[in-house]
């Protein structure tokens, strides 16, 4: 199994762009996630699916910020438009149980400018 | 509201030692408590879970306990080499108060160096 993919792997990007963050989960698992890393903040929370569909998005910080899962092998994070304090990186992770391990992408590390 | 806590938030110790790190949690409504490995620049690694009924969890040369009446956690890594330098994350899955979701919430880390 290749793991949680997410893709680009860096992104930088002048403020006020759109920047779309893509993953791709591990086949068969049926919960999706999103986390966000910063210094100040560590890891947080952003949105997670179920069965491709969102069940918490309390923790998007901004209206700029939008997730999609059309369907069971792929996500995407959308962010419009982009500002320099949305710089950071941003994880993917999938799990089969929500209540079972979960497994991390690579992440993206976002750069506004 | 749950809360996760790593002391020390920094470790430096010389290869050879045994060595304990620590996570609190303020809520024992858990399913389960992770803890993870993160490499500079890279992405999280899983370690070792352990389900809420349990106490304890091996892995090699790494031990992890629960006591989740107490909210607390600790990491033990044996014989410690300087690969396994790194930074380690708690993270505790959170029940919901509905009872059928969770989040899983991350603690700030501790940063572990191994000097050889």
């Amino acid at each position: 199994d290749a793991g949680v993919i997410q893709s680009p792997r860096h992104e930088v990007t002048e403020m006020g762009q759109e920047v779309t963050l893509r993953c791709k989960p591990i086949s068969g698992h049926d919960y999706l996630f999103w986390y966000r890393q910063t210094m100040m903040r560590g890891l947080e929370l952003l949105i997670y699916f179920n069965n491709n569909v969102p069940i918490d998005d309390s923790g998007m910080p901004e209206d700029r910020f939008s997730a999609k899962m059309p369907n069971a092998s792929f996500s995407t994070l959308k962010i419009q438009p982009s500002e320099p304090r949305d710089s950071a990186v941003y994880f993917c992770a999938s799990s089969l149980i929500y209540h079972y391990g979960y497994t991390f992408g690579s992440g993206t590390r976002l750069t506004v400018v | 509201k749950q809360e996760v806590t790593q002391i020390p938030a920094a470790l430096s110790v010389p290869e050879g030692e045994n060595l304990v790190l620590n996570c609190s949690f303020t809520d024992s409504a858990i399913y389960n408590l992770q803890w993870f490995r993160q490499d500079p620049g890279k992405g999280l690694t899983s370690l070792l879970l352990i389900q809420s009924s349990q106490r304890e969890q091996t892995s090699g040369r790494l031990n992890a306990s629960l006591d989740k009446s107490s909210g607390r956690s600790t990491l033990y890594i044996a014989a410690s080499q300087p690969g396994d330098s790194a930074t380690y994350l708690c993270a505790v899955l959170h029940r919901s108060s509905s009872g059928n979701t969770g989040k899983l919430i991350f603690g700030q880390g501790t940063t572990l160096q191994v000097k050889p």
